[in-house]
């Protein structure tokens, strides 16, 4: 079992929907990110949260320490959020960053 | 100001070879961490530098591998008797302080090839 598990592995949509990424995790952390990944590799840090909510524009990031549980919402979706969004999680126990596999998010006009 | 760069972006060698990949950091970041992806998974913690120390070196899979940085800028990532399995995109991230609660900042990568 992957300490970092994300879901859906694929999401597909239409422009404006509703989108939701969820993240789960099964070791302490001292901090969790969310991160974007364009075609060709590029790679930007969309949020870093150790408790409760983020919003930055159509982005909101969410965190549940009790649960171990983090989403990433997209509102009015467009089809330049089509990217792979990848959830990390900074270890209590050291510098690490630990990867979940990624969810690939196609925004359909 | 100019990002996280690394060098070369692609990069083909045969198995066996020696290769080494560069990440020059964000000016003033004294953390710098390496990263391997494979296809269609999410990337891999190899190193941890913070200054010119390896403050992690956990993530490397075996003593092929080796990264220095002996200015607390530069980095370097040594491949030796490279093979067909290191083939993926190697990444470089660098951020203002160290551990791992700073927003770190990525390079476009290079793609290594062993053929």
């Amino acid at each position: 079992k992957n300490e970092v598990e994300q879901s859906p592995q694929n999401l597909t949509a239409q422009e404006g929907e509703f989108i939701t990424i969820n993240c789960s995790y099964s070791v302490g952390i001292s901090a969790l990110h969310w991160l974007q990944q364009h075609p060709g590799g590029g790679i930007v840090s969309l949020f870093m949260l150790s408790s409760g909510k983020k919003k930055h524009g159509r982005l909101i990031a969410t965190i549940n320490i009790q649960e171990k549980h983090s989403s990433l919402h997209i509102t009015a979706s467009h089809p330049r959020d089509s990217a792979v969004y990848i959830c990390a999680v900074g270890e209590t126990s050291g510098s690490r960053l630990t990867f979940g596999e990624g969810t690939q998010l196609t925004v359909n006009p | 100001g100019a990002g996280v760069s690394q060098t070369p972006s692609n990069k083909v060698t045969e198995k066996g070879k020696y290769v080494e990949l560069r990440c020059d950091p964000i000016s003033g970041h004294t953390a710098l961490y390496w990263y391997r992806q494979s296809l269609g998974q999410g990337p891999e913690f190899l190193i941890y530098f913070q200054g010119t120390g390896a403050a992690d070196d956990s993530g490397l899979p075996n003593d092929r591998f080796f990264a220095v940085r002996p200015e607390g800028s530069v980095s370097t990532l040594k491949i030796q008797r490279t093979e067909r399995g290191d083939s993926a995109v190697y990444l470089c991230a660098s951020s203002l302080g160290q551990g791992n609660t700073d927003t770190q900042y990525f390079g476009p990568g290079t793609r290594l090839t062993v053929l």
